[in-house]
């Protein structure tokens, strides 16, 4: 079957790191993308990795372990404006003809505190 | 600017009507797709088109009907057969396999 799961909910302090872990389970795996949403609003492109290691873009940065199926994402020097859902999706690369479907988890919303 | 436009922002429907969401894009991406948000869940895809005058159902596409006449444009129509029709509804496109463009949303209520 196919699974995503990440922590519901997290805090932290403004200023500080936060690593936000995303676990899959899918039938094929063709790459992985982090997307940043506001309440209420449209889910932006923050990430995405589809060999194992660390892609670094800004105070954001991605990990992936294939052999784990296992990847965080790391927020730097925490602002209040990251007060956000952060969505975790796998590419399925069990579908031919080129298809790019993407399996979301839940997301994890983030709460940022002074 | 480039972009994804959803229209209404919010919509308000009686049990027993089609509603038709609008999404357009000018990106000129050939992908299009429709997902639906509930609360505490992931994004679940309804419908999909690769090319125009092309589209796949998705994983949740019961009670719910597309068309892709022009590249632009990419409608949804919530029909009167969905069961449990309230929640936001975001478009969005990609070129080939690249990441996924979203727009605004829209949010339907259905009283």
């Amino acid at each position: 079957g196919q699974n995503i799961d990440q922590p519901t909910e997290m805090t932290a302090t403004e200023g500080a790191i936060v690593q936000i872990n995303c676990t899959y389970q899918t039938s094929g795996f063709n790459g992985l993308f982090w997307y940043q949403q506001h309440a209420g609003e449209a889910p932006t492109f923050l990430s995405y990795n589809v060999l194992d290691g660390l892609e670094e873009k800004g105070r954001f940065s991605s990990f992936l372990s294939r052999s784990k199926g296992y990847s965080y994402l790391l927020l730097k020097e925490l602002q209040m404006k990251d007060s956000a859902s952060y969505l975790c999706a796998v590419r399925d690369g069990s579908i031919s003809g080129g298809y790019n479907k993407l399996i979301f988890g839940a997301g994890t919303r983030l709460a940022v505190h002074p | 600017d480039g972009g994804i436009t959803q229209s209404p922002k919010y919509l308000f429907r009686k049990e027993g009507q089609n509603v038709t969401l609008s999404c357009e894009q000018n990106l000129n991406h050939d992908a299009m797709y429709w997902y639906r948000q509930d609360p505490g869940q992931g994004l679940r895809l309804i419908y999909y088109s690769q090319i125009v005058n092309d589209f796949q159902k998705g994983d949740i596409a019961e009670g719910y009907s597309v068309s892709r006449e022009k590249k632009e444009s990419f409608p949804l129509t919530v029909t009167s057969a969905q069961k449990n029709p309230t929640a936001f509804y975001l478009c969005a496109s990609s070129m080939g396999r690249n990441e996924q463009f979203f727009g605004p949303g829209t949010r339907l209520t259905v009283l």
